[in-house]
């Protein structure tokens, strides 16, 4: 089964301020497509930003984008002129993209913290 | 449209006790997901419906744990008999079906057993 580890339990950055999210994830495939999902204190999980495998120009989003290394397996969110309404939960995510309903395999979170 | 939306918001019940918690998901989304979140912690994988295969069932942590979907449209979790581990936010998902399409997520219940 496939793995998708966040290193970084917590992370805090100043207002205004670029903070960058990291994700590893460990597959055998080749096609697949990942996610960072972003959860507010209202538990309403949110879409941020999604990569499909086979592209190699990075996911951009306004201030959000992605580092998305395909050989390190690696899928980092970068956060750009934060804002205090970035203050959340963050998680990565991966999908296969053999199938048509495959499961989601979620990491274990970033807690980030915006200080004014 | 409408978003994925789920009932009760919160529910507190007494050890022993079964409870259900339902999801509506967004019309047309063929393929639903519950997950289960301890505080603090990830998502936790319990079940999946695609469209009219039978449903991945992998994640569900012990029989007392069942989920039922009528059709396309809502879904039910049902936890039979339950004990204080089962604490945690429920969150379901929606989606359409196909590997590239993402999950959009319910509000989640938020279940308290004392």
């Amino acid at each position: 089964a496939q793995t998708v580890t966040q290193s970084q339990p917590e992370m805090s950055v100043q207002e205004a301020e670029t903070v960058t999210l990291s994700c590893t994830y460990d597959t055998s495939e080749s096609d697949y497509y990942l996610f960072w999902y972003k959860q507010p204190p209202s538990r309403q999980m949110i879409l941020v930003i999604r990569q499909e495998a086979y592209k190699q120009q990075n996911a951009t989003e306004n201030r959000f984008s992605v580092n998305f290394q395909k050989a390190a397996k690696s899928f980092s969110l970068k956060i750009s002129d934060s804002q205090l309404g970035d203050a959340a939960m963050y998680f990565c995510a991966y999908r296969s993209a053999w199938g048509t309903g495959n499961q989601f395999y979620f990491g274990t979170g970033t807690s980030l913290t915006v200080i004014p | 449209g409408a978003g994925v939306s789920q009932s009760p918001s919160n529910k507190v019940t007494e050890k022993g006790k079964d409870v259900e918690l339902r999801c509506d998901p967004i019309s047309g989304h063929t393929a639903l997901y519950w997950y289960r979140q301890r505080l603090g912690q990830g998502l936790e994988f319990l079940i999946y419906f695609q469209g009219n295969s039978a449903p991945d069932k992998s994640g569900l942590p012990s029989d007392r744990f069942s989920a039922e979907r009528t059709g396309e449209s809502v879904s039910t979790l049902t936890i039979q008999r339950t004990q204080q581990e089962d604490s945690a936010v429920y969150l379901c998902a929606s989606s359409l079906l196909g590997a590239t399409y993402e999950q959009y997520f319910g509000p989640g219940t938020r279940l308290t057993v004392t």
